[in-house]
């Protein structure tokens, strides 16, 4: 069965500061697919990035990071120099790939992230 | 480009009555989910739909809950009777997957939701 665990229930920065977001998923497939997403106040969860489970590479795209690894079965993202606009709710996603049923994309409990100005 | 639209934004209603909630995927999606979101579970996957027909109903919650597809424009998820444990944020998402076996990998588009409340 799969899981995501997002122990951080809450984070509060002083803006500048950076900040890590956990995410610890289990799954007994070989592949699968992590997300992130973003909820910020309006509502509506907006793609951040996905990585599948054979591409180990950590990513990075301008103030946002990824480190992905699978000793650990964690997708931990990092903020960098964090700005108010941050402030939202983070939620880390597993899906596998699972040829012989359909599968589907489930969400961890989330992280709300307050970067105070 | 229009993303996904959800109607009505905000639902508010009495115990016992009928709601609808209404969703128009983005054009060329294939497939369409519907979520629900509460303080105390997080985000529930209830059903989800591949070319219009139903792949897995099994979280939705009781058979108070439906959900139809009939065109590959339009969804709705219709409560009946609605009692109050059901106010939440029903949220639909759309994907480019194709099949089912390209259900796991392909990112999801939200629409901006739909506040219930049932008093």
């Amino acid at each position: 069965a799969q899981k995501v665990t997002q122990a951080q229930t809450e984070i509060s920065v002083v803006e500048k500061e950076d900040v890590t977001l956990d995410c610890v998923y289990e799954t007994r497939d070989t592949t699968y697919y992590l997300f992130w997403y973003k909820q910020p106040p309006s509502g509506e969860l907006v793609f951040l990035i996905r990585r599948n489970s054979f591409d180990e590479q950590n990513e990075i795209s301008g103030r946002y990071s990824w480190n992905f690894q699978k000793s650990t079965s964690s997708f931990n993202f990092t903020i960098t120099a964090s700005q108010v606009v941050d402030s939202a709710v983070y939620f880390c996603a597993l899906s596998e790939a699972g040829y012989s049923s359909a599968s589907k994309i489930i969400f961890g409990s989330g992280t709300r992230l307050s970067i105070r100005p | 480009d229009a993303g996904v639209i959800q109607s009505p934004r905000h639902e508010v209603t009495e115990m016992g009555q009928e709601v609808t909630l209404r969703c128009k995927p983005i054009s060329g999606h294939n497939s369409l989910f519907w979520y629900r979101q509460t303080m105390m579970r997080g985000l529930e996957l209830l059903i989800y739909f591949n070319n219009n027909v139903p792949i897995d109903d099994s979280g939705m919650p009781e058979d108070r809950f439906s959900a139809k597809m009939p065109n590959a424009s339009f969804s709705t998820l219709k409560i009946q009777p609605s009692e109050p444990r059901d106010s939440a944020v029903y949220f639909c998402a759309s994907s480019l997957a194709r099949d089912r076996g390209r259900l796991a990998n392909e990112k999801l588009f939200f629409g901006s939701g739909t506040q219930l409340s049932v008093l």
